[in-house]
Order: C-alpha cells, then structure tokens, then sequence
C-alpha cells in the first residue's frame, strides 16, 4: 500500500500546454504539500494545504493552481508550461501543520517539457 | 546562500565504513531537524527527526545536532551498498511554518 501516490510518474508536453497532476495520501493526514525538485536536487516547497485550506504558497507563479478536494487529495494543475517548468514534483502529507511535523513523500512526477 | 549547506560528493566509501554527513544552517528560527534518504528516481524518505541539541540514536544511524554551532550530522555505521543514495538534511522554520532543505549529499557505498 503506497501512502503518499502521484499520478502521473513521467509527464513529456510541449511548451504552452496545461497539465495536472494528481496526489492521494491514505495516512489519514491533515496537512498536504506541493515541492519542486530542480536538476540540481534543491527540494523547494510551492504549497502547502491543511483540510483543503491553503496555508503556504511560496511566490509560485499563478500559471500553478493547487487544489484540494478533500484532506486525502492534493493536485496540482500548471497552465501554460514553461521550460523552467521541467524538474520533479513531489506530494508530501504530515499529520497535522504542527511544529516540525515529520513529511511523507510520494515518488514524484518527472515533468519534461520540450 | 542557501539556509541549509550540505556539500553534494559524491561521498565515495568501502563497505563497513563508517560515514559522516554533514550541514549547516543559518537560519535561528529553524527547531526541528531531519534527515531524508532518497534513492535515484524516488521520494525522499524519513530516517531520522531531532529537535534538541544532542545525538539520537536508530540502528546503524546517529543523528547529531549542535544549535550553538549550527551543524547538524548524521553518522552511518557498518555501511551497506544499500545505504547508497542522496541524503537531505532538513530544517523546520518555525517563523515561516515550513521545512527547508539542503541540496543533499550523494553517498556511494562501495561492496
């Protein structure tokens, strides 16, 4: 049983398309998040949501639109790809957005775009 | 300059070695300290969380932090072929609620 589930695993459009990219987490957690990866490994937070509410949005461009339709899911819709847009993404959930709370990572989502 | 420094490696040791892994933050407002492991091609993945200056303990694994020098550690011991891959220290800034991390260290544990 995967916790923390992306779909899709590998992600290959064209510049200017719009895509989406979909998180489940099945630990029960309060607290969802959205980080990027870039080709140097720098992991970066985008959002982060408690119980469908946004809690961080981290200067993201507004071509990113997180939304949650309840506390289990977390997706993440890019408008008008970019080719700074290329890296990994990664679904994150905690318990709660306590202090320090540990996260749980999914296994990302390579987005290409050419 | 990023908050939290980890030199990149790779970090090349024999099996059996011991290992040490090392990061600097700069940041006073971070509290909470993990460690992340991540293989190539998957999430990061949970190994250890800190809050107090200290060492804590799990297994093979030993997790250091100083807050008066700002240097967190994480020693491997007997390493493992398997213990090859990127691990991210991470610190949790209390002021801005979020966990932030260093670039990662590449480990390759040679048989």
């Amino acid at each position: 049983d995967t916790a923390v589930s992306q779909t899709p695993k590998y992600l290959v459009t064209q510049m200017g398309n719009d895509k989406s990219i979909k998180c489940e987490q099945n630990l029960g957690h309060d607290t969802m998040y959205w980080y990027k990866q870039d080709s140097k490994k720098f992991l970066k937070i985008m959002f982060s949501y408690n119980n469908k509410e946004l809690i961080i949005n981290e200067t993201v461009p507004n071509r990113f639109s997180p939304k949650s339709p309840d506390k289990a899911h977390l997706n993440l819709h890019i408008n008008s790809l970019e080719l700074g847009d290329s890296a990994v993404y990664f679904c994150a959930s905690s318990q709660d957005h306590g202090v320090g709370q540990p996260q749980h990572f999914g296994d990302g989502t390579r987005l290409s775009i050419l | 300059q990023k908050e939290v420094e980890q030199d990149p490696g790779p970090l090349s040791v024999p099996e059996g070695a011991i290992v040490s892994l090392n990061c600097t933050y700069s940041n006073s407002a971070f509290q909470y300290f993990m460690w992340y492991r991540q293989y190539s091609r998957k999430g990061p993945e949970l190994l250890m969380y800190t809050y107090s200056s200290g060492n804590k303990e799990d297994g093979r694994f030993t997790a250091q932090v100083d807050k008066s020098s700002k240097y967190i550690s994480l020693f491997i011991r007997d390493s493992q072929p398997s213990d090859s891959a990127t691990y991210l220290c991470a610190g949790w800034d209390t002021g801005f609620q979020k966990l932030v991390f260093g670039t990662g260290t590449r480990l390759l544990v040679s048989p």
